[in-house]
C-alpha cells in the first residue's frame, strides 16, 4: 500500500500557483519525499525531492513540514501543460533502499484557461 | 541524454504468442524494474533487478519473466500472453544507495486478443 495520502483531484487557473498537498504521517527518518507527474499516458516524470529542508528547482518548490508528516508541491505559475497526475512518494535512501517506488492514486491536476 | 528506451511503444498480439518488450538505459544504473499500469489500480511493480544476473519478483509477477544479462538491458518476456495482461507497461531505472531520481521509459501499450 502507498504510504502517502493525496487528494484525488484539484483544479488550478492558468498562471496561478498550484499547491498540491501530500500526507505522509508514517514517514521514517531515512525516507525522502519524491514527486513525479504523469502527463496523459506517458512515463512518470521526476519533479523534485527532499528530506527535511524545503527545495526548489526550475520546475517546482517542495515545502516539507518541520515534523515531516506532510509536504506541499508548488508549481508557481501553472500552465495548461502542467495538467497531469501528480504522485507523492516516500522512498528509503541508503541502507535498506530497495529502489522500489510505491505509487498511490495521485492527484489529478486540471489547469484551466 | 539520459534516457530509458522501451520498444515497441504499441503492440497488439494474440493469446499464447510469446513476446518480448525491450528496455535499455544509458545511465549505468544498477536498479531496473518493470511496472504495469491499469485503470483504478495504478502502477504496480512486476519484476525488478538490483544488478546483473540478480532479479526478483515484484507485486504482480505471474505470467512474466525477465533477464538481466547486461547492466543496460532488462527485457520483459511474456511466454504465453493472456488478455488479462493487456496493459500499459513502463520500465524504470535508478541508482541504488543514492537519492537521485528514477527514470522511466515512455511506455508500451500492449493489447492481447
Amino acid at each position: 500500500d502507498a504510504k502517502t495520502t493525496q487528494p484525488t483531484s484539484m483544479d488550478c487557473a492558468e498562471g496561478r500557483a498550484a499547491n498540491l498537498p501530500c500526507n505522509h504521517s508514517t514517514i521514517s527518518g531515512n525516507e525522502y519525499v519524491y514527486w513525479y507527474r504523469q502527463i496523459h499516458s506517458q512515463g512518470p516524470q521526476y519533479i523534485i525531492h527532499g528530506l527535511k529542508n524545503n527545495e526548489t528547482n526550475e520546475m517546482a518548490s517542495l515545502i516539507i513540514t518541520e515534523d515531516r508528516k506532510s509536504s506541499t508541491l508548488i508549481l508557481p505559475h501553472a500552465t495548461l501543460r502542467d495538467t497531469a497526475v501528480y504522485y507523492c512518494i516516500v522512498r528509503v535512501v541508503g541502507s535498506g533502499n530497495t529502489g522500489k517506488l510505491i505509487f498511490g492514486q495521485g492527484t489529478t491536476l486540471q489547469v484551466k484557461p | 541524454e539520459a534516457q530509458v528506451t522501451q520498444n515497441p511503444r504499441y503492440l497488439i498480439t494474440v493469446t499464447g504468442k510469446k513476446l518480448t518488450v525491450t528496455c535499455s538505459q544509458n545511465m549505468n544504473h544498477e536498479y531496473m524494474s518493470w511496472y504495469r499500469q491499469d485503470p483504478g489500480l495504478g502502477l504496480r511493480q512486476i519484476y525488478y533487478s538490483m544488478n546483473v544476473e540478480v532479479t526478483d519478483k515484484g507485486d504482480v509477477p505471474e505470467g512474466y519473466k525477465v533477464s538481466r544479462k547486461e547492466k543496460r538491458n532488462f527485457p520483459l518476456i511474456l511466454e504465453s500472453p493472456s488478455p488479462n495482461q493487456t496493459s500499459l507497461y513502463f520500465c524504470a531505472s535508478n541508482l541504488l544507495n543514492s537519492n537521485t531520481e528514477a527514470f522511466f521509459g515512455q511506455g508500451t501499450r500492449l493489447t492481447v486478443v
